[in-house]
């Protein structure tokens, strides 16, 4: 089992751009998520899906969208991004009382 | 809404050091409570949870007691090692299992030789 992984593990970006951060699991867990890594924030959920097809809105999500064609991809899109999306992003999948994590996206937008 | 605060960091103890790391919750309903660990460069991993008032969570030496009475979730340890050193955070979930976790700033905890 990989777990979940994320690609790329580093991505720099200039205003305006658009880009997709990818998010896949193996372990048939229905529930998938992404959030946000900020200094002295700790992480802030922006949407989640709680199944193929199934997707909703977070505590964060303006800026961001996502889709659930199968169980085991979640993608993170960012259509236009800004200064402020310059942030660590965490996918994570679950299935009962336990979260687990990827390595996490650094994403630098300038 | 829901909400977590942790002790500000960061904290820095000796080898053998007796370890809190406080954190305090305000939740409607009753939350599941978690601390997870983040290695550096590494996600998020589970360290330990509880789903009910009174509950112990315990891993890796690792303790941490839900108390109603007081909304608390402290992470305590008895003798640190420096490998101990990461991020912590204290969680809750509103949601039957871990869905829609809602995280604290985070601890950040060196242990020094």
């Amino acid at each position: 089992n990989a777990g979940v992984t994320q690609t790329p593990k580093f991505q720099v970006l200039k205003t305006g751009q658009s880009m997709t951060l990818q998010c896949a699991q193996d372990m048939n867990h229905e529930y998938m998520s992404w959030y946000r890594q900020d200094p002295g924030m700790g992480l802030r959920l922006i949407h989640y899906s709680v199944g193929a097809g199934i997707t909703d809105q977070g505590e964060v999500p303006n800026g961001y969208n996502v889709s659930r064609s199968t169980t085991e991809d979640f993608p993170l899109r960012l259509l236009s991004a800004a200064p402020s999306q310059t942030s660590v992003y965490f996918c994570a999948s679950s299935q009962g009382n336990e979260q687990y994590f990827g390595p996490g996206t650094r994403l630098t937008v300038t | 809404g829901n909400s977590v605060t942790q002790m500000e960091g960061p904290v820095t103890l000796s080898e053998e050091a007796f370890l809190t790391i406080n954190c305090t919750y305000t939740a409607t309903g009753y939350p599941s409570l978690f601390w997870y660990v983040q290695y550096p460069g590494e996600g998020l991993q589970l360290l330990l949870k509880a789903t009910k008032a009174d509950d112990k969570g315990s891993n890796k030496g690792f303790e941490a007691t839900y108390r109603k009475e007081t909304t608390s979730f402290h992470l305590e340890k008895g003798s640190v090692q420096v490998s101990d050193s990461a991020v912590y955070f204290c969680a809750l979930s509103d949601l039957q299992g871990a869905q829609k976790l809602v995280f604290g700033q985070g601890t950040r905890l060196t242990i020094n030789p």
